[in-house]
């Protein structure tokens, strides 16, 4: 099965300051990841995905094989960004199972 | 046009009582997955369904839940004998099939007190 780990349960930075989102895989093979955030009282939706390597709403995040890392990341937080993110690999392994990260709330503090 | 729906939005229940929580996926999308929400645990896989073959189970916490789906579309899951820690926020999602690079779209979810 793929795994992804995000050490941070809680991030809470301030408006203006840089944000990053810490997520690490743990299998091998070319990943393909994706991050999903979730609002307060919306649904959970995808925000990025590392192959079409695109800026949405200001956040990137760079596949890193050596590190094996997919961390989303944003220079200036705004107020908005408060939500719950999850990394997430797709389940193209054959074993069907997807496992997301336990997700980061962020908060970004006026 | 239409995403995916989740009925009830909420539902109480009493301990010990058996629930059904309805997902209708995107029309056309093969594959249906079931997730749990619980404050503080993140998100947790239950059961996949991809088009005509067997569904993947791994995820299901006891024999109390099951899901099944219909004719490749709507999807029922249910929990018998309901416990406490059965209280959640149950999302459906759906995507256009398996494999890598399939956006999951996900409904509203629903949420299930048990008291």
């Amino acid at each position: 099965a793929q795994r992804v780990t995000q050490p941070e349960k809680l991030l809470s930075v301030f408006k203006g300051a840089p944000v990053e989102l810490k997520c690490n895989y743990s299998y091998s093979g070319s990943p393909e990841l994706f991050w999903y955030v979730q609002y307060s009282r919306q649904r959970l939706q995808l925000l990025l995905r590392h192959i079409s390597r695109e800026s949405i709403k200001g956040f990137t995040a760079d596949l890193n094989k050596g590190e094996t890392s997919f961390h989303l990341k944003k220079p200036f937080a705004q107020e908005e960004d408060s939500a719950m993110y999850y990394c997430a690999p797709p389940d193209g392994t054959g074993a069907n199972n997807l496992f997301f990260g336990t997700g980061t709330r962020l908060t970004v503090i006026p | 046009g239409a995403g995916v729906s989740q009925s009830p939005s909420n539902k109480v229940t009493e301990k010990g009582k058996d629930v059904e929580l309805r997902c209708d996926p995107i029309s056309g999308h093969t594959a249906l997955y079931w997730y749990r929400q619980s404050l503080g645990q993140g998100l947790e896989f239950l059961i996949y369904f991809q088009g005509n073959s067997a569904p993947d189970k791994s995820g299901l916490p006891s024999d109390r839940f099951s899901a099944e789906r219909t004719g490749g579309s709507v999807s029922t899951l249910t929990i018998q004998r309901t416990q406490q820690e059965d209280s959640a926020v149950y999302l459906c999602a759906s995507s256009r099939t398996s494999g890598s690079s399939y956006e999951q779209y996900f409904g509203p979810g629903t949420r299930l007190t048990v008291t």
